[in-house]
């Protein structure tokens, strides 16, 4: 069956350490998005992706990178950078255009330590 | 600038007791509105989508239907295992090529 797969579904970051989430697609979907979200405050787009070796920053992007070197891959960098990185990270994917809407992954909750 | 405004930010109903929840959206030339499910600790799950006023889709206990300001999400007889977060998104006609979500209804249903 095809999906999104996001690991670990648990990660804990000691402060000063950059933390690398994995996120993994075989639907063919040629964008990819990575969201924070924080209690009563939705989703927060922080990178998105259209096509290989290109990406976009979204409205939270500082403290993070990503990289896109494989269409089916999306990994996200939270590095030390980011002062609040305690939070549930969400990856999507999609069609070039929308349509359809997204597929998520599952999260991973992350935890400053 | 595309919005979503969805209301209530939280509902609480007995088992049975039906209801809708609101989702009022500000956006240039509609091109679709999702409705997701999203579940404590899990990813949101699609449920949904209508792409133009006077469309409506239905599963189990859910009813979405759309109009040319805002989609209502109908919960028909509620159970305690539709106790979720529900998120709706809008896809636009600008150049912008991303959907933009609403912060979300919390319902719960107590038995």
């Amino acid at each position: 069956d095809g999906g999104i797969t996001q690991s670990p579904k648990y990660l804990f970051r000691k402060e000063g350490q950059n933390v690398t989430l994995s996120c993994e697609q075989n639907l063919n979907h040629d964008a990819m998005y990575w969201y924070r979200q924080d209690p009563g405050q939705g989703l927060r787009l922080i990178y998105y992706s259209q096509i290989v070796n290109d990406f976009q920053k979204g409205d939270i992007a500082e403290g993070y990178s990503v990289s896109r070197e494989k269409k089916e891959s999306f990994p996200l960098t939270v590095t030390s950078a980011q002062k609040n990185p305690t939070a549930f990270y969400l990856c999507a994917s999609s069609l070039d255009s929308p349509w359809e809407g997204y597929t998520f992954g599952s999260g991973t909750r992350l935890t400053v330590v | 600038e595309d919005q979503v405004t969805q209301s209530p930010e939280a509902l609480r109903l007995q088992e049975g007791e039906s209801s809708s929840l609101n989702c009022s959206y500000t956006v240039s030339g509609l091109r679709g509105l999702f409705w997701y499910r999203q579940d404590p600790g899990k990813g949101p799950e699609f449920l949904f989508t209508l792409y133009s006023a006077g469309e409506e889709k239905e599963k189990e206990r859910l009813k979405a239907t759309l109009t040319k300001k805002e989609s209502f999400l109908h919960i028909t007889a509620p159970k305690p295992e539709d106790s979720a977060t529900y998120l709706c998104a809008v896809l636009g006609g600008g150049a912008t090529n991303k959907l933009i979500f609403g912060t979300g209804t919390l319902l719960a249903v107590q038995p």
